[in-house]
């Protein structure tokens, strides 16, 4: 079966720890997505990538890294400087960077930091 | 920036029909897509609408007016699995990239 996984589902952290969370698929879709939501709140956009070894800042990137070294990978970090981190996680993939092409989401990581 | 409105929450009736809006202030618009997302899961696609009018698949149906930033999520003969929250995203075009921008969601809850 095709489709995107996320793991762990939920994730646990001290205050001042990097921790990264991972996203594989395996739609072999070329463009890949990370998401943020917080409760009662819409998603917003961390970082995309278009194409492996590229990727582009989302509105709220501050905090975040990505890395896009194979196709069907595209791991973020989240870092002690990311000043809010608990929040559920979202990663997505599309065939192609695209207004038209629908985005599949994984099942999240809920992360929290205390 | 893009500002996109939808209500908070709507309450209906099993069998009923629920009509959900979304308004949007946007440039670059290229379409719009509204999503389910159950509590704790992944949002699921529904539809998407880049030509104005309607577009109806099964149960949901989606109306798209891009001359006033409207659109709505049409749900006929409720059943109580559509209780969930309703995304709309808009997807525009800011140089050379395209993007999902999320409204926050409107809670659904079906009534027996």
């Amino acid at each position: 079966d095709g489709g995107i996984t996320q793991s762990p589902k939920y994730l646990f952290r001290k205050e001042g720890q990097n921790v990264t969370l991972s996203c594989e698929q395996n739609l072999n879709h070329d463009a890949m997505y990370w998401y943020r939501q917080d409760p009662g709140q819409g998603l917003r956009l961390i970082y995309y990538s278009q194409i492996v070894n590229d990727f582009q800042k989302g509105d709220i990137a501050e905090g975040y890294s990505v890395s896009r070294e194979k196709k069907e990978s595209f791991p973020l970090t989240v870092t002690s400087a990311q000043k809010n981190p608990t929040a559920f996680y979202l990663c997505a993939s599309s065939i192609r960077l695209g207004s038209s092409y629908e985005q599949y989401f994984g099942p999240g990581t809920r992360l929290t930091v205390t | 920036g893009q500002n996109i409105d939808q209500p908070t929450e709507m309450t209906a009736t099993e069998g009923a029909i629920v009509q959900i809006n979304c308004t949007y202030q946007t440039s670059g618009f290229n379409g719009l897509f509204w999503y389910q997302q159950h509590a704790g899961e992944a949002p699921t696609f529904l539809s998407y609408n880049v030509l104005d009018g309607l577009e109806e698949k099964g149960r949901f149906s989606s109306f798209l007016s891009r001359s006033k930033g409207y659109s709505y999520l049409l749900l006929k003969e409720l059943q109580m699995k559509d209780s969930a929250s309703y995304l709309c995203a808009v997807s525009t075009l800011s140089g050379s990239a395209r993007q999902l921008t999320f409204g926050s969601g409107t809670q659904l809850t079906v009534l027996p």
